[in-house]
């Protein structure tokens, strides 16, 4: 069974930085795509990035509006995806999750990690 | 960017009834690679559906997805009272995976 843990959320100042995790287990990490997925408090699911496989070279994309400031990487060693966020801002505030893609059995996702921008 | 647009943004019924949530594409979801889910308040999202139409493990056979290209359509066949909730479609087709505003499922 699939199994995505977060972790690294907290109460940040704005213009400060946080580092998330994200545990996985019960699938080989190291063939897998990873992304990272936010959501406002009230809001809608907002997709924030991807990271591909080290066999498919690795790279990460990104959403527009969080190019530059965030940085998807992944440590297959640990089975762990990481988001470093810098230059935090108040509308960062948003349960950051990970999530990963099977053709066998679809989308699976953490329960989430709560991060709050605030001074 | 592909954007995603759902109808109706709320849905009122009662339990027992049919619901039918739109979801259209602004440029064609090739291979069918879309996904509904279900998320209710303080919870993470809740895989329905993947590949338009395949429905994820443990998730009850009144929920089914179908459409293709531009327009895709889940159906509720018989709504239980667990059923209300907010209701969004993904796509994963092309870089942004973007997601739908989403529908409310609401008790009439």
């Amino acid at each position: 069974e699939v199994q995505l843990v977060e972790s690294g959320g907290g109460l940040v100042k704005p213009g400060g930085s946080l580092r998330l995790s994200c545990v996985a287990s019960g699938f080989t990490f190291s063939n897998a795509w990873m992304s990272w997925v936010r959501q406002a408090p009230g809001k809608g699911l907002e997709w924030v990035g991807r990271i591909r496989s080290k066999t498919d070279g690795g790279t990460a994309d990104y959403a527009a509006p969080v190019e530059g400031r965030f940085t998807i990487s992944r440590d297959d060693s640990k089975n762990t995806l990481y988001l470093q966020i810098n230059s935090l801002k108040t509308e960062d505030t948003a349960v950051f999750y990970c999530t990963t893609f099977s053709f066998t059995s679809g989308w699976s996702w953490g329960q989430g990690t709560l991060v709050t921008v605030s001074s | 960017e592909i954007v995603l647009t759902q109808s109706p943004g709320t849905l009122s019924l009662s339990p027992g009834e049919r619901a039918t949530l739109s979801c259209r594409a602004s440029q064609s979801v090739s291979r069918s690679y879309l996904a509904w889910y279900q998320q209710k308040p303080g919870q993470a999202p809740r895989l329905l559906i993947y590949g338009a139409s395949s429905r994820a493990t443990g998730i009850p056979d009144r929920f089914s997805g179908s459409g293709s290209g531009t327009d895709f359509t889940l159906t509720i066949s018989r709504l239980e009272p667990e059923d209300f909730a907010v209701y969004y479609c993904q796509q994963y087709d092309s870089s942004p995976y973007t997601f739908g505003q989403g529908t409310k499922l609401e008790i009439k």
